[in-house]
């Protein structure tokens, strides 16, 4: 079974430039996230939805970061302007509906902005 | 509000020796407990969880137990390896809102031949 796929791996961008990230979930799996994971801290959830619908982004600094999930698979995370505190791994997962105890994660993209 | 936290790290242990790390949380209600590692290079990946109160959560060698009376979920094994070498994240997932997890800051495992 295909795990959860990101791209890019990396990046490196300037501060007030914009970036985008894009996930494809496990196959069958309604429920996608995101999570910020900065340096020396734990993943904290920027957006979550089900299918093409946000359920949870009360965390999303929605000024700048944007997010969407076309045809309820795959998801793209944008960041505009940015940021220099923007550096960190952003995360995807997915799991088979909200209420389920496993997700599964990418192996993420890490953006340093400078 | 949630949270989980974690004893500080890094650890460094050498191989064989008896490994513990500390994870204590704060929830309303009746949350899940879990533990993800964070190989070098890699995802993170789910290493065993727990849903209930008394539930004793193991895998690949790793145990802990849901502790409600001590809000405790701590993680243990017996003889660590090199290759248990990685960063462990604890977590709960409050399953009233919405099934988003909740991580603590992470601890790094180094395990020394």
């Amino acid at each position: 079974e295909a795990g959860v796929a990101q791209s890019p791996r990396y990046k490196i961008i300037e501060k007030r430039q914009s970036v985008a990230f894009w996930c494809n979930p496990i196959s069958g799996h309604a429920t996608l996230y995101w999570y910020q994971q900065i340096l020396g801290q734990g993943p904290k959830l920027l957006i979550q939805f089900q299918n093409n619908g946000v359920v949870d982004d009360s965390q999303l600094p929605k000024d700048r970061f944007s997010a969407e999930r076309l045809k309820g698979v795959d998801s793209t995370l944008k960041i505009q302007p940015a940021k220099l505190e923007d550096s960190a791994v952003y995360l995807c997962a997915s799991s088979l509906e909200d209420r389920v105890t496993e997700a599964f994660f990418g192996q993420g993209t890490r953006l340093t902005v400078v | 509000g949630n949270s989980v936290t974690q004893m500080e790290g890094p650890v460094t242990l050498s191989e064989e020796a008896f490994l513990t790390i500390n994870c204590t949380y704060t929830a309303t209600g009746y949350p899940s407990l879990f533990w993800y590692v964070q190989y070098p290079g890699e995802g993170l990946q789910l290493l065993l969880k727990a849903t209930k109160a008394d539930d004793k959560g193991s895998n690949k060698g790793f145990e802990a137990t849901y502790r409600k009376e001590t809000t405790s979920f701590h993680l243990e094994k017996g003889s660590v390896q090199v290759s248990d070498s990685a960063v462990y994240f604890c977590a709960l997932s409050d399953r009233r809102n919405t099934g988003k997890l909740i991580f603590g800051q992470g601890t790094t495992l180094q395990v020394k031949p």
